[in-house]
């Protein structure tokens, strides 16, 4: 009865290749996120989702794109891949209606080789 | 821009001892701070925010709009305090975005 889960929670890859990560949330929350943990722990947003809606968009490559088939999943596809991207993803979801609180999944560890 | 600053990367201090983990934060208007915490292999998970005036574990923070700052403290550290913490932002008009801090690895030694 994990609250945000993540898949896959590691993934190694060659420079180049394209590769989705997949987030859902079932505590019913309506917005979703995507954060991105460099390798000096800096936590920088990427993405934010409203119920399906994209409503926050930061300076993030194109080669990123979010997708949100239902406001229970986020999934962030990535094209292209560069010896950058490599970082923890982490997917968290908030009730807007609530504290607050961001809830976050466990990460999603990206190395690029 | 909304920032928030945590001015140490990595803090170290032995048991009992106490703890202070500085954030600043820049916001004109009413911002609402929030402390997150990263144990070791373990997701991020909220540990207090500043409208709940509550203590957590032990920590306590208070929000200090003249200086504006919103340090964590604890009086006595313990050895399972030892992990990343993350101060965070969250803004009116903000998009329900939370601008996180650069995070401080709180280190404590027996």
């Amino acid at each position: 009865d994990t609250a945000v889960s993540q898949t896959p929670k590691y993934l190694v890859t060659q420079m180049g290749n394209d590769k989705s990560i997949k987030c859902e949330q079932n505590l019913g929350h309506d917005t979703m996120y995507w954060y991105k943990q460099d390798s000096k722990k800096f936590l920088k947003i990427m993405f934010s989702y409203n119920n399906k809606e994209l409503i926050i968009n930061e300076t993030v490559p194109n080669r990123f794109s979010p997708k949100s088939p239902d406001k229970a999943h986020l999934n962030l596809h990535i094209n292209s891949l560069e010896l950058g991207d490599s970082a923890v993803y982490f997917c968290a979801s908030r009730n807007n209606r609530g504290t607050g609180e961001l809830f976050f999944g466990e990460g999603s560890r990206l190395t690029v080789l | 821009a909304q920032r928030v600053t945590q001015p140490e990367k990595l803090l170290s201090v032995f048991k009992g001892a106490p703890v202070e983990l500085k954030c600043n934060y820049s916001y004109s208007g009413s911002p609402e701070l929030f402390w997150y915490v990263q144990y070791s292999r373990q997701r991020l998970q909220l540990l207090l925010r500043h409208i709940s005036r509550e203590s957590i574990k032990g920590f306590t923070a208070d929000l200090n709009k003249g200086e504006t700052s919103f340090h964590l403290k604890k009086p006595f550290a313990q050895e399972e305090d030892s992990a990343m913490y993350y101060c965070a932002l969250g803004f009116t008009g903000g998009g329900n975005k939370l601008t996180f801090g650069t995070g401080t690895q709180l280190k404590v030694e027996l």
